[in-house]
């Protein structure tokens, strides 16, 4: 079947705009997760959910970075006033349910570069 | 934070050497314990998963047993194969302040030569 799907492949914008980020997960998966990942590291956690809702944002660095959820299917980030330092490739996870011995499957993660 | 300690790479092996990638991690509980690997190119992909303290996960030639009593999840593969050069995560769940969400060391990248 079909595995998680994100868009773009890739985005270039420049320092100050707002991007937004698409995750299509595995159909009838409940739990979604966002991480980033700079080069040369490991992902970083960003936010998941369950359903609908956020139930960690913990990982947001900040307030300029959001993300929905609003049918408990598609996900969308947001990064409002980008800044070079967000340069990095998003991924994006899903899973049956969250956490236990539900295993994520990540999309092929969106590159964004901010110029 | 970062709960999770894994050998730094480069490692280097010639095509059938016995390969060891350490990782030990901090939790609470025991929870179910994952490795995932980036083949050049290409995303994460799950190799292989522990569920329970002493379980034995096995995928594609690779081992690593979940040990309680050191939080160790060490991955082994007898005899690597080119194809194996990859960037091998090992990923326990986060410690705080939620626990439904992966947390990732920097990776060990494998190069296999022929």
């Amino acid at each position: 079947g079909a595995g998680v799907s994100q868009t773009p492949s890739n985005k270039v914008t420049e320092k100050g705009k707002y991007v937004e980020l698409r995750c299509d997960p595995i159909s009838g998966h409940t739990a979604l997760y966002w991480y980033r990942q700079s080069l040369g590291q490991g992902p970083e956690f960003l936010i998941y959910f369950q359903g609908t809702g956020a139930a960690d944002d913990s990982g947001l660095p900040n307030d300029r970075f959001f993300a929905v959820r609003p049918e408990g299917s598609v996900s969308t980030l947001k990064i409002q006033r980008t800044e070079r330092g967000d340069s990095a490739v998003y991924l994006c996870a899903s899973s049956l349910r969250a956490g236990g011995p539900n295993e994520q499957y990540f999309g092929p993660g969106t590159r964004l570069t901010v110029t | 934070g970062n709960s999770v300690t894994q050998m730094e790479g480069p490692v280097t092996l010639s095509e059938e050497a016995f390969l060891t990638i350490n990782c030990t991690y901090t939790a609470t509980g025991y929870p179910s314990l994952f490795w995932y690997v980036q083949y050049p190119g290409e995303g994460l992909q799950l190799l292989l998963k522990a569920t329970k303290a002493d379980d034995k996960g096995s995928n594609k030639g690779f081992e690593a047993t979940y040990r309680k009593e050191t939080t160790s999840f060490h991955l082994e593969k007898g005899s690597v194969q080119v194809s194996d050069s990859a960037v091998y995560f090992c990923a326990p769940p986060r410690t705080s302040p939620g626990r439904r969400a992966l947390t990732f060391g920097s990776g060990t990248r494998l190069q296999v030569q022929p």
